[in-house]
């Protein structure tokens, strides 16, 4: 079946610091969305990339879908505090009926 | 607002029992979905409904059951079959995609958290 990794599981940065996340799936995406969970919360919906090699930004996040549909990628400039939580990347195989598919998450904790 | 709501926020199960978990949306979405997080862990799919009176079983159904009475209403309950609940359950909703497939963002409610007694 479809498998979604993501890479690093944690991450520790100093506030001010850049952080990534990576996200890559085992087979073709029709789409790739991105979640944030803060500590205690529920996921709430970033992002949602269609297009080959598409970049979309949303203030210091900048959301990118690989060429292949099958990895994409969350860049955050300099970190805040705010930006504390797990991010999860989720997708759907392309040309299938199945599911969203999440990943594992990527815990960001900004160290002030 | 509109947004989903789940109920109870804290749940307790003792052995032996069957729990019920509420989750109602009033976004006008057709697809609902369960899910299952355990600490640190990612979102595992339980059930899915795309339509009023129809549901698919998702990754790790056994040991749950759902109902679909209602477009607006999605419970879950969690039967004495499943041996381990312990977990963070998250209930989400979205509208359908082209050619009535489930790929849309999903708008999740604040979340159970079930523990055994």
């Amino acid at each position: 079946g479809q498998q979604v990794m993501q890479i690093p599981q944690y991450q520790h940065v100093q506030e001010g610091e850049d952080f990534t996340t990576y996200c890559n799936s085992s087979t073709t995406l029709s789409n790739i969305q991105w979640y944030k969970q803060r500590p205690g919360g529920h996921p709430v919906f970033l992002i949602q990339l269609v297009k080959s090699g598409e970049v979309k930004k949303q203030k210091r996040l900048t959301f990118q879908f690989g060429e292949a549909k099958k990895n994409s990628s969350l860049h955050i400039t300099a970190t805040q505090t705010t930006d504390v939580g797990t991010y999860f990347c989720a997708g759907p195989p392309s040309g299938s009926a199945r599911q969203l598919t999440f990943g594992s998450g990527t815990q960001l904790t900004v160290l002030p | 607002d509109g947004g989903i709501t789940q109920s109870p926020k804290y749940l307790f199960r003792k052995e032996g029992q069957n729990v019920t978990l509420s989750c109602e949306q009033n976004l006008n979405h057709d697809a609902m979905y369960w899910y299952r997080q355990d600490p640190g862990q990612g979102l595992r799919l339980i059930y899915y409904s795309q339509i009023v009176n129809d549901f698919q079983k998702g990754d790790i159904a056994e040991g749950y059951s759902v109902s679909r009475e209602k477009k607006e209403s999605f419970p879950l309950t969690v039967t004495s079959a499943q041996k381990n609940p312990t977990a963070f359950y998250l209930c989400a909703s979205s509208i359908l995609g082209g050619r009535g497939i489930s790929n849309q963002p999903q708008h999740f409610g604040d979340g159970t958290r079930l523990s055994i007694l």
